[in-house]
């Protein structure tokens, strides 16, 4: 069963970056695309981007594109994301979720890491 | 871009009860070379991650009640819930995945009456 395990909460200041990491655990982790997920407080589910490990092939949704950067370690199965330039509205909760459909960038997700809490604040 | 849009935004239906929300994509979502209608269901529960429900419009993931049921086509689709229990309370998401960039809708909140 796979189990995906996100670090822990931060807090950052506006202007700099953060880097959020997902380590899998109990399956295959190259052939199966990991998406980041926003849901800001209150609010519903925002898709930032994905990639597959195995091919290194990434995508981001537009408004994230140039600041985010979704990269993989395949020798320890974790994926990260890395988000600059970071301002206010960039606080909420980071989710990394698995792609069910091998090699596709486009699927359904499951399972889903615990959340990361990312604050933004001077 | 694919949008999105659930109706209503939140109800509030009677235990026992069915409930019922809808999910309108903005074009179609069937890919006509397999027939398959690329949306996902999800519920999320206060400080949960979401948790899948249904892929391919209506294959249930194991483990979620048969009172749970997706159907639906091109570009209209809805959750129903039958004899709504106290535990099914949480918000329900749709999610397509015919295109990228992958996209949900806005969420509708399932309370009790």
């Amino acid at each position: 069963q796979v189990q995906l395990v996100q670090s822990g909460a931060e807090v950052k200041k506006p202007g700099s970056s953060i880097r959020v990491s997902c380590r899998s655990s109990g399956g295959t982790f190259s052939s199966y695309t990991i998406n980041w997920v926003k849901q800001a407080p209150g609010q519903g589910l925002e898709w930032v981007g994905g990639i597959i490990p195995k091919f290194g092939t990434t995508v981001y949704t537009k408004k994230f594109q140039g600041r985010a950067k979704i990269s993989t370690d395949e020798s320890t199965s974790t994926a990260y994301m890395e988000l600059s330039s970071l301002r206010s509205e960039d606080t909420a909760v980071y989710y990394c979720a698995r792609g069910r459909i091998e090699y596709q960038l486009l699927g359904w997700l499951d399972p889903w890491g615990q959340g990361t809490q990312v604050t933004v604040s001077s | 871009d694919i949008v999105m849009t659930q109706s209503p935004d939140s109800l509030a239906v009677s235990l026992g009860e069915t409930a019922t929300i809808n999910c309108k994509s903005s074009q179609t979502i069937l890919y006509r070379s397999n027939n398959e209608n690329y949306l996902a269901w999800y519920q999320q529960k206060p400080g949960q991650p979401p948790k899948l429900l249904f892929y391919w419009a209506s294959a249930r993931e194991p483990g979620v009640p048969d009172r749970f049921s997706g159907s639906g086509s091109g570009t209209d689709f809805t959750l129903t819930i039958s004899s709504l229990q106290a535990e099914d309370v949480a918000v329900y998401y749709c999610q397509q995945y015919y295109s990228i960039p992958l996209s949900f809708g806005q969420g509708t909140k399932l309370e009790i009456k």
